[in-house]
Order: structure tokens, then sequence, then C-alpha cells
């Protein structure tokens, strides 16, 4: 199994530019998130994810959109690349009776100039 | 007053002491607690669940304290790749499926 697998690893955007983050695992997890870590802020969610068809905002959702069209994959969308995105952005995935026992990706660190 | 609050360290410990971090919450009704464990530029990993009870895990013990709001995580016997940052993590009892991560503590063990 390869988990949770995260692309790019790395991107650089310039300001207004669009891009989605790739997410897909093949654990066959019901409950997928997004995660942005930034220093001194430790790790806060951005949308989830319960199923196929089923998402839902987390602490910090603006600028960002998600969909669930399938059970492996949860792409994240930034909608207008703005400095303030610049961040390691994590997605994880579990058991939705044990949502909170997570496995992460190795996260895409991104720069927004 | 932030949701979860831990103590960012930097802890320097040498090999085989022993350490104790502290987790502080401030919702009440938080029903679940965990502590992860995250390596340098690599992403965080589930270390142990915190029961009620408490839970052992080897060197590793981790204690919830509702009355007071805090969880803690014990490490005897710190070897020098237990140097990491560790995340208190707490489901608060809001709705929905949402997670809380603390900003971590950052301990290094030294030779």
């Amino acid at each position: 199994n390869a988990g949770v697998t995260q692309t790019p690893k790395f991107q650089v955007l310039k300001t207004g530019q669009s891009m989605t983050l790739q997410c897909a695992q093949d654990m066959n997890h019901e409950y997928m998130s997004w995660y942005r870590q930034d220093p001194g802020m430790g790790l806060r969610l951005i949308h989830y994810s319960v199923g196929a068809g089923i998402t839902d905002q987390g602490e910090v959702p603006n600028g960002y959109n998600v969909s669930r069209s399938t059970t492996e994959d949860f792409p994240l969308r930034l909608l207008s690349a703005a400095p303030s995105q610049t961040s390691v952005y994590f997605c994880a995935s579990g058991r939705l009776a044990d949502y909170n026992e997570q496995f992460f990706g190795p996260g895409t660190r991104l720069t927004v100039l | 007053r932030k949701e979860v609050e831990q103590d960012p360290g930097p802890f320097n410990v040498p090999e085989g002491a022993t350490v104790a971090f502290n987790c502080t919450y401030s919702n009440s009704a938080s029903q679940s607690f965990f502590w992860y464990r995250q390596d340098c530029r690599k992403e965080p990993k589930l270390l142990m669940s915190v029961y009620s009870s408490g839970n052992e895990d080897g060197r590793f013990t981790a204690q919830l304290n509702r009355a007071s709001q805090y969880i803690s995580l014990l490490i005897r016997d710190s070897k020098l790749s237990d140097s990491a940052t560790y995340l208190c993590v707490v489901t608060p009892n809001t709705g929905g499926f949402k997670t809380i991560f603390g900003a971590g503590t950052r301990l290094f063990v030294k030779a």
C-alpha cells in the first residue's frame, strides 16, 4: 500500500494564479482532510470529507475549494493564490469510526510570490 | 485563548532522562485526545491515544486530567531517536468531524 500520496512536493506560484494540490489514498478510508501548517501555529484544518460527495469546512476554508468524487481522491484547489497561503499543506485520511487516528501524506510546500 | 496550548520548548534533555510535556485545552466538553509525533520536515504520525484511565506504550505514558483540562505525555529513558516535535490533538464536542492540533513541543535528546 502506498498509503497517502500528495503531489506536487514543492510548488511556487505567483499571486493570483490557481492550482490544485492532489491527494490520494489506497486504504479505503472514508475520512479525508486537508491541513496547512505554519510556523508556531500548528496544523489548521482547511476542509474535510466523510465520504464521496460529502465535504465540509474546517477552521480556515477561505480561498480553498475541495471536492470528493471518489473515495480515493481529495484534491485541494487554490482559487487565486495569495502570499498568505504560503505554507506546508498536508492531506490525511482515516476510518470514519476513528477519524482522529489519521494517516498523513508527505506534504506539499507551497510558496506564493 | 487558543483551544489547545502547548509549551513550544525546546526541551533539551540528555539520553536516559525522563521528560514530560503538558497540553491544555479550553473546551471542557472535548471528547478525544491524542499525541502525534512529527520529525523535522516530515508528516505527523500518530503516537498514542489518551484515555481517561491513562495509556502506556513502552517508554511512553499518556494521561488525561479532565478536571484541570490537560493531557500529558511522559517519556522515560529518552533516546536520541525521540528527538521530534510532539503535537497534542483534541476533538472538540462541536459537531462535525473536526480535529484541533496544538502547535507542538520540540524535544531534543542529546548524547
